[in-house]
């Protein structure tokens, strides 16, 4: 069965750099969640998409901006790196209305060093 | 505000012992309850869930989950603990509708180790 993939796995880069992570979610799953683990912690929700509209936001940082595009991948841009934002990124989706524990991706692990 | 929490940060048990991990809630209303599972640096595998209905629900692996209301609690269960069961789980809520509709709240994580 078709997974929600993310692209890159692994991503290394310098502090004040802008990192971009992608997000395909399953096909015909129209709602998209970012998750940020940071080392030995738990998920914390990031944002969420429906139908290309934010539909709900949680702790995401002024420096991370994200959008859903039309054919339903997302994008999780971060810019002014810094050595915090280090973490395992998730990205989750789920058909609309339906909340029966959403698919996970494998997550793209952010290094900033 | 909405809350899950896990008492135990880390649990040890014998291969073929029984296991039991522990999850309370704390929402205004009956959440959606979940439990995930995830292995070192990997993603987070769905085990079981609790939407409505029967309290005692099962899922894959073995796992069983038990919803009690009276004790906002949801436990994880397995009759007998494998060396692959080994691995960080996560209790999860979510509300069962209304604002932040399908945003997962997470407990802090049990780290099962299993000796042989």
């Amino acid at each position: 069965a078709a997974g929600v993939i993310q692209s890159p796995r692994h991503l290394i880069k310098e502090k004040r750099e802008t990192a971009t992570l992608k997000c395909y979610p399953i096909p015909r799953h129209d709602t998209v969640y970012w998750y940020q683990q940071g080392p030995g912690q738990d998920p914390q929700f990031l944002i969420s998409f429906y139908e290309k509209m934010q539909s709900d936001k949680g702790s995401i940082p002024d420096r991370f901006s994200a959008q859903q595009f039309s054919d339903y991948h997302s994008e999780l841009n971060m810019s002014s790196l810094e050595l915090g934002d280090s973490a395992l990124y998730f990205c989750a989706s789920s058909p609309v209305g339906v909340n029966y524990g959403y698919t996970f991706g494998s997550g793209t692990r952010l290094t900033v060093v | 505000a909405q809350s899950v929490t896990q008492p135990d940060i880390h649990i040890t048990v014998s291969e073929g012992a029984s296991l039991e991990l522990r999850c309370n809630y704390s929402y205004g209303a009956t959440p959606y309850l979940f439990w995930y599972v995830q292995s070192p640096g990997q993603g987070l595998q769905l085990l079981l869930k609790y939407l409505s209905g029967d309290t005692l629900v099962q899922g894959i692996k073995g796992f069983e989950a038990e919803f009690k209301r009276s004790q906002s609690s949801f436990n994880l269960r397995k009759p007998s603990v494998h060396w692959s069961d080994a691995a960080e789980y996560f209790c999860a809520g979510s509300n069962a509708g209304g604002t932040s509709y399908g945003k997962l709240t997470f407990g802090q994580g049990t780290i099962l180790t299993v000796h042989p």
